[in-house]
């Protein structure tokens, strides 16, 4: 059971290069979310997604799209990075169904440093 | 979405006993009182969830008053691998008719614990 996994762990982009962020879980989640966190920060919501084929904005989703095509992955997508989203990615997962209808927390992966230059 | 008030940083040292307290004045019926724990280069981890009084487990304790304006997570004799950031979290995170309701992190209390 590896719970909830990203990759890659780095990148270093280039300014208007385009690029993907694969998050896995193998929790059965029905929820999955993007969040980043910058220096000094908390963690800020960018997208979620409530079930598959779903997705939903978050908090600061501009400069970013994500795709929901199976139940056990998101993907972040940046069409066109810029130095502005430079940061850690998280993705985290959370809520199985067969556990009933309750307030269960989010699983978080280990992050992806991402650098644009 | 209820705001949380939480203390930027706290010192201790090894074998005392911490708590963090968060403020949540305008908590609502049905959310719940969730802390995550996050070490540097990793993903927060949760720790305890509460919705009244105080619920224990083999990490910590979660102390909530009657009026749950505020938590207090409480950790017993922290060594020097308790130093982290921990969150608290107000909120009911679970898909309803009227739609899915997200949760916020703060900065959260950066924990240092000393030798």
């Amino acid at each position: 059971n590896a719970g909830v996994t990203q990759t890659p762990k780095f990148r270093v982009l280039k300014t208007g290069q385009s690029m993907t962020l694969l998050c896995a879980q193998d929790m059965n989640h029905e929820y999955m979310y993007w969040y980043r966190q910058d220096p000094g920060m908390g963690l800020r919501l960018i997208h979620y997604s409530v079930g598959e084929g779903t997705t939903a904005k978050g908090e600061v989703p501009d400069g970013y799209n994500v795709s929901r095509l199976k139940k056990q992955n998101f993907l972040l997508g940046l069409e066109s990075a810029a130095p502005s989203q430079t940061s850690v990615y998280f993705c985290a997962s959370s809520y199985d169904r067969e556990r009933g209808y309750s307030n269960q927390p989010q699983h978080f992966g280990d992050g992806t440093r991402l650098s644009i230059l | 979405l209820a705001k949380t008030t939480q203390p930027i940083s706290m010192d201790s040292y090894e074998g005392q006993e911490v708590n963090i307290t968060c403020s949540h004045n305008n908590i609502a019926t049905n959310d719940y009182i969730t802390w995550y724990q996050q070490f540097p280069s990793q993903g927060p981890r949760f720790i305890i969830q509460g919705y009244k009084t105080k619920v224990t487990n083999e990490v910590a304790s979660l102390f909530i008053p009657a009026d749950r304006k505020s938590s207090t997570l409480s950790l017993p004799r922290v060594s020097l691998s308790d130093t982290a950031v921990y969150y608290c979290l107000v909120g009911d995170a679970r898909v309803r008719g009227s739609g899915y309701s997200t949760l916020t992190f703060g900065k959260g209390t950066m924990l240092l614990v000393s030798p």
